[in-house]
């Protein structure tokens, strides 16, 4: 098993160009998240997904969807990229309701010029 | 609003024992949880408490009091390989982790 896989692991992108951010897992989970990372900071939740088809906004929504298309795949888009979303992105999965063990995958370092 | 207070920063020997409190103020509270992030790599899951008192897991212990709001990780015969940000996170149920900002352990020889 691979767990949960980021792709890619490293963008440059300039003010304005958008990007897709792809999180795959092969444990057959319920519920994906997707989190950012600033420094000297936790991780906060952008939005996140209890099943295929579903999503909901987390804590840091805005410049942000999201599509849960297939239940292994839970996409990140940025339509229109400023500096202020410069930052590690981590995708995270649990296999359902109140499972204890978040797991993360490697986490997406995005510069924005 | 929601917010956990950890500290910022912890520095040890090896060998020595550390302590990192945790405080959380949220809502919809089941559980606290603590994860290790070393630079660069992802966070990953150490401990969990849901009820009061100590779980011990090898070398790492976790506390809970639900009464206090307050929880701590305790390290013990700490290993160079210990350095890293240990991040404590209350588990809500339906929606995802809420986590604190993290406190740097760095240990020394």
């Amino acid at each position: 098993n691979a767990g949960v896989t980021q792709t890619p692991k490293f963008r440059v992108l300039k003010t304005g160009q958008s990007m897709t951010l792809l999180c795959a897992q092969d444990m057959n989970h319920e519920y994906m998240y997707w989190y950012r990372q600033d420094p000297g900071m936790g991780l906060r939740l952008i939005h996140y997904s209890v099943g295929e088809g579903t999503t909901a906004k987390g804590e840091v929504p805005d410049g942000y969807n999201v599509s849960r298309l297939k239940k292994q795949n839970f996409l990140l888009g940025l339509e229109s990229a400023a500096p202020s979303q410069t930052s590690v992105y981590f995708c995270a999965s649990i296999p359902q309701d109140r499972a204890v063990e978040q797991f993360f995958g490697p986490g997406t370092r995005l510069t924005v010029l | 609003g929601q917010s956990l207070e950890q500290p910022s920063e912890v520095t040890a020997v090896e060998g020595a024992i550390v302590q990192i409190n945790c405080t959380y103020q949220t809502s919809g509270f089941y559980g606290l949880s603590w994860y290790q992030q070393h630079d660069g790599g992802a966070p990953t899951f150490l401990s969990y408490n849901a009820l009061d008192g100590l779980e011990e897991t090898g070398r790492f212990s976790s506390f809970l009091s639900r009464s206090d709001s307050y929880g701590y990780l305790l390290l013990q015969e700490l290993q160079m390989k210990d350095s890293a940000s240990y991040f404590c996170a209350v588990n809500q149920a339906g929606t995802a982790l809420i986590f604190g900002k993290g406190t740097t352990l760095s240990v020394s020889s």
